[in-house]
């Protein structure tokens, strides 16, 4: 089973700074998941990664196959973005093979 | 309307009581799954669903079953409630392959006292 690590597991900024979040994992795996998770608990999906990078908006998700890891970028953050963030990675074998990491809470403060 | 919709959002109930979770979707997926998030722990897959006639086993099944009652709908019940289940339950939708990007709708809050 993959181990899925998430760093840091408390971030608190103020707003405008730029957030990173990283996420690395232990076996090999055919896709990479972002999640956001609001203090209401609802979940949704930001990214799908197998490679490179992706950006929407002000949101940037990048991984390196070769180091297992991925990393999460918010720019010009703002009080909004405050949540939990998510990284599932799946490592095949069926339904089994998706890991979720244990989220990185995010406060940014106005 | 939301496309994943878990009934009831809030559960308080006793210990040795029997519950059941409801999930409807209208994204039309065949996959189902149902999940448990507990604080200071990953998400935790319960059981899924590939279709009507298929249901299997996740990670920590135990004390758990599932009905799949139409393509659309997806119950999770507790026979009997333990305290140790009081958490945050999740259903879920996907689109094949099992590498999709999962469907979560908002989460029912469960208590056992």
């Amino acid at each position: 089973k993959n181990e899925v690590e998430q760093s840091p597991q408390n971030l608190t900024a103020q707003e405008g700074e730029f957030i990173t979040i990283n996420c690395s994992y232990s076996v090999g795996i055919s896709a990479l998941h972002w999640l956001q998770q609001h203090p209401g608990g609802g979940i949704v999906s930001l990214f799908m990664l197998s490679s490179g990078k992706k950006k929407h908006g002000r949101l940037i998700a990048t991984i390196n196959i070769q180091e297992k890891h991925s990393s999460l970028h918010i720019t010009a953050s703002h009080p909004r973005d405050s949540a939990v963030y998510i990284c599932a990675v799946y490592s095949g074998g069926g339904a089994d093979g998706l890991t979720f990491g244990k989220g990185t809470h995010l406060i940014i403060q106005p | 309307d939301a496309d994943v919709t878990q009934t009831p959002r809030n559960r308080i109930t006793k210990t040795g009581k029997r519950i059941m979770l409801e999930c409807s979707q209208t994204k039309g997926h065949d996959r189902m799954y149902w999940y448990r998030q507990d604080p200071g722990l990953g998400l935790r897959l319960i059981y899924y669903s590939f279709d009507v006639k298929d249901i299997n086993k996740g990670e920590i099944s135990d004390g758990y079953s599932v009905s799949r009652q139409a393509q659309a709908k997806f119950s999770l019940s507790l026979e009997s409630a333990i305290p140790n289940q009081t958490a945050l339950y999740f259903c879920a939708t996907s689109d094949f392959p099992f590498n999709q990007p999962q469907h979560f709708g908002d989460g029912t809050r469960l208590s056992i006292l």
